[in-house]
């Protein structure tokens, strides 16, 4: 079956700009996460949305960074006033609940901020 | 303290090798425990759980010590294609859902 996509692949955008990054978790997966990796680290905990329940906002590293997701699917990830230290590989997850450890990720979005 | 700390590396391995990689975990109160693997500019997949009694999936041995916090990774008779980087990964304690706190990876490379 079709596993977890991310749009778009690759972004360059220029300081200051907003962006958005989309996610299309597997179907039939409740629960959603967004991850960000830079460059020799771990992945990042950003976000996590469980249905239709309110999300964990917890990992957001500041308030230029918003997430929603729609009809308990889709999922957005915006960046607004994009800085140089924003660039990292931005990754969705997503698992078949809230409480199923296994998670499932896409193949990220690779952002450069010049 | 990192709450999931392992050794970066790189290992350099030749085939045929047995490598094992070490994690160590700050909270004693984790519960679950996974080593995922990430290709080259890939996505993290699942390689396999830690169970408290350690666990093996054919050449690959992991072991829990809960005592000491720490987890281990063996790769017996390594293939050109464990080349990779392991990701240590412990739940993170105190939510309502499967919170995963990941490591930052030991780079494995085998060479011919």
């Amino acid at each position: 079956g079709a596993g977890v996509s991310q749009s778009p692949s690759n972004k360059v955008t220029e300081k200051g700009k907003d962006v958005e990054l989309r996610c299309d978790p597997i179907s039939g997966h409740t629960a959603l996460y967004w991850y960000r990796q830079s460059l020799g680290q771990g992945l990042e905990f950003l976000i996590y949305f469980q249905g239709n329940s309110a999300p964990d906002k917890s990992g957001l590293p500041s308030d230029r960074f918003s997430a929603e997701r729609t009809g308990g699917s889709v999922s957005t990830l915006t960046i607004q006033r994009t800085q140089q230290e924003d660039s990292a590989v931005y990754l969705c997850a997503s698992s078949l609940s809230g409480f199923a450890y296994e998670q499932y990720f896409g193949p990220g979005t690779r952002l450069t901020v010049t | 303290r990192k709450e999931v700390e392992q050794d970066p590396g790189p290992f350099n391995v030749p085939e045929g090798a047995t490598v094992a990689f070490n994690c160590t975990y700050s909270n004693s109160a984790s519960q679950s425990f996974f080593w995922y693997r990430q290709d080259c500019r890939k996505e993290p997949k699942l390689l396999m759980s830690v169970y408290s009694s350690g666990n093996e999936d054919g050449r690959f041995t992991a072991q829990l010590n809960r005592a000491s916090q720490y987890i281990s990774l063996l790769i017996r008779d390594s293939k050109l294609s464990d080349s990779a980087t392991y990701l240590c990964v412990v739940n993170t304690p105190g939510t309502s859902y499967g919170k995963l706190t990941f490591g930052q990876g030991t780079i494995l490379t085998v060479h011919p």
